[in-house]
């Protein structure tokens, strides 16, 4: 089983639809837990941290639950630039290595 | 600010010579990470330097892969003898904890290994 898991994609959706994906971690010790974004053919940056409480940036929301070893991240109104490889990333401690999911590709058309 | 800086954007090798891989770091940036990417696999952990701390070699996949790093700030991976599945995308990534631990990549260094 691979560390970190997520919905194989891709995901082609209209402009203002939501779309939401999906990640599963294997290791229950995992501490940090993020969603990055990666363009094609560039770094991932990250879009953000993900908490216990469940956490919403725009029209980002993530959640976690540690329970089911389980992340979610919703995207609400879909824009053309939400296009790109969404990745999930957990790390067993903060500062130290990332450990990342294949990713999801995200196609937004109009 | 400048960012994590990677040199060089591409390098073309053959099967069997030595390359080096230059990563600068955020200035101030106490942890460097190296990881790759290779074509439709994920990212993939290589090895990160945290202070003064001995390095976290556990991702390095063979002997021929190593690195280091230089007065708290530049990094360098070298792979010697090159192999063709060594091809792939070489990220470097900074952090710091008075920034949350934060991970800022690279731009990378794609590796064609003929």
């Amino acid at each position: 089983r691979k560390e970190v898991e997520q919905d194989p994609g891709p995901f082609n959706v209209p402009e203002g639809a939501t779309v939401a994906f999906n990640c599963t971690y294997s290791n229950s010790a995992s501490q940090s837990f993020f969603w990055y974004r990666q363009d094609c053919r560039k770094e991932p940056k990250l879009l953000m941290s993900v908490y216990s409480s469940g956490n919403e940036d725009g029209r980002f929301t993530a959640q976690l639950n540690r329970a089911s070893q389980y992340i979610s991240l919703l995207i609400r109104d879909s824009k053309l630039s939400d296009s790109a490889t969404y990745l999930c990333v957990v790390a067993y401690q903060a500062g130290t290595a990332l450990i990342f999911g294949k990713g999801t590709t995200l196609s937004v058309s109009s | 600010g400048a960012g994590v800086s990677q040199s060089p954007s591409n390098k073309v090798t053959e099967k069997g010579k030595d390359v080096e891989l230059r990563c600068d770091p955020i200035s101030g940036h106490t942890a460097l990470y190296w990881y790759r990417q290779s074509l439709g696999q994920g990212l993939e952990f290589l090895i990160y330097f945290q202070g003064n701390s001995a390095p976290d070699k556990s991702g390095l996949p063979s002997d021929r892969f190593s690195a280091e790093r230089t007065g708290g700030s530049v990094s360098t991976l070298t792979i010697q003898r090159t192999q063709q599945e060594d091809s792939a995308v070489y990220l470097c990534a900074s952090s710091s904890p008075g920034q949350g631990d934060t991970q800022y990549f690279g731009p990378g260094t794609r590796l064609t290994v003929l």
